[in-house]
């Protein structure tokens, strides 16, 4: 089955502990990109990857990292989190954003004491 | 703000009546979509219009594209309780990789 896989799906952690989320797609997709969900004010862009090796920042990259080291993997590393980076975050991958639809994970709900 | 922004905010109706969203955006774009996302839940493609089209369909789906005016606007015709869900429109720019989500319509269906 195609699917973007997101894990963990609910996070509680406290500040400054780093931690990953880990995004995985079986579809061989070039593209894949993170977003952040916050009441009112609908998914905003963290980073995304246009291929392997390539990553660049979407609208609010601060206090996140990314890495794309093969092609199914995207995961997203908070160095150092606080509680303004509790959210609802989404990964999402694309054969390329100009010609194809995105699958979206499930999600992950991470929330930063 | 944003790239895409819908209107409006929130949408209650009855079931069988038709609903209507709109979207704006800002800057030239290579295509744009609409999703679909209940209630906490991962965001589900409905539709794909490209910057050289004007009307798409897709079953009780409509969709069109002033780009003239940038702006995008989804029709769901004979709705259903089921289609109770927040709907966003997604903007893919021209030549890069950055896409941007509008801040969603809630639509309630009542039965």
């Amino acid at each position: 089955e195609a699917q973007v896989t997101q894990n963990p799906r609910y996070l509680i952690t406290v500040t400054g502990k780093k931690l990953t989320v880990t995004c995985s797609q079986n579809m061989n997709h070039e593209y894949m990109s993170w977003y952040r969900q916050d009441p009112g004010l609908g998914l905003r862009q963290i980073y995304y990857s246009m291929n392997v090796e390539v990553t660049d920042k979407g609208d609010v990259p601060e206090g996140y990292k990314v890495s794309r080291k093969e092609k199914r993997n995207f995961p997203l590393i908070l160095e150092s989190p606080s509680p303004n980076q509790t959210s609802l975050y989404f990964c999402a991958s694309s054969p390329y954003p100009r010609t194809g639809e995105a699958f979206f994970g499930q999600g992950t709900r991470l929330t930063v004491v | 703000s944003q790239q895409g922004e819908e209107d409006p905010q929130a949408l209650s109706i009855q079931e069988g009546e038709n609903a209507t969203m709109n979207c704006s955006y800002k800057t030239s774009i290579n295509n744009l979509q609409w999703y679909r996302q209940n209630s906490g839940r991962g965001l589900v493609h409905l539709i794909l219009i490209r910057s050289n089209e004007r009307e798409k369909h897709s079953g009780r789906l409509r969709v069109t594209l002033d780009t003239s005016k940038k702006s995008s606007s989804l029709l769901i015709t004979a709705s259903r309780a089921a289609d109770t869900a927040s709907y966003f429109c997604a903007t893919a720019y021209t030549n890069a990789g950055k896409s941007t989500f509008g801040d969603g319509t809630t639509l309630t269906v009542k039965p």
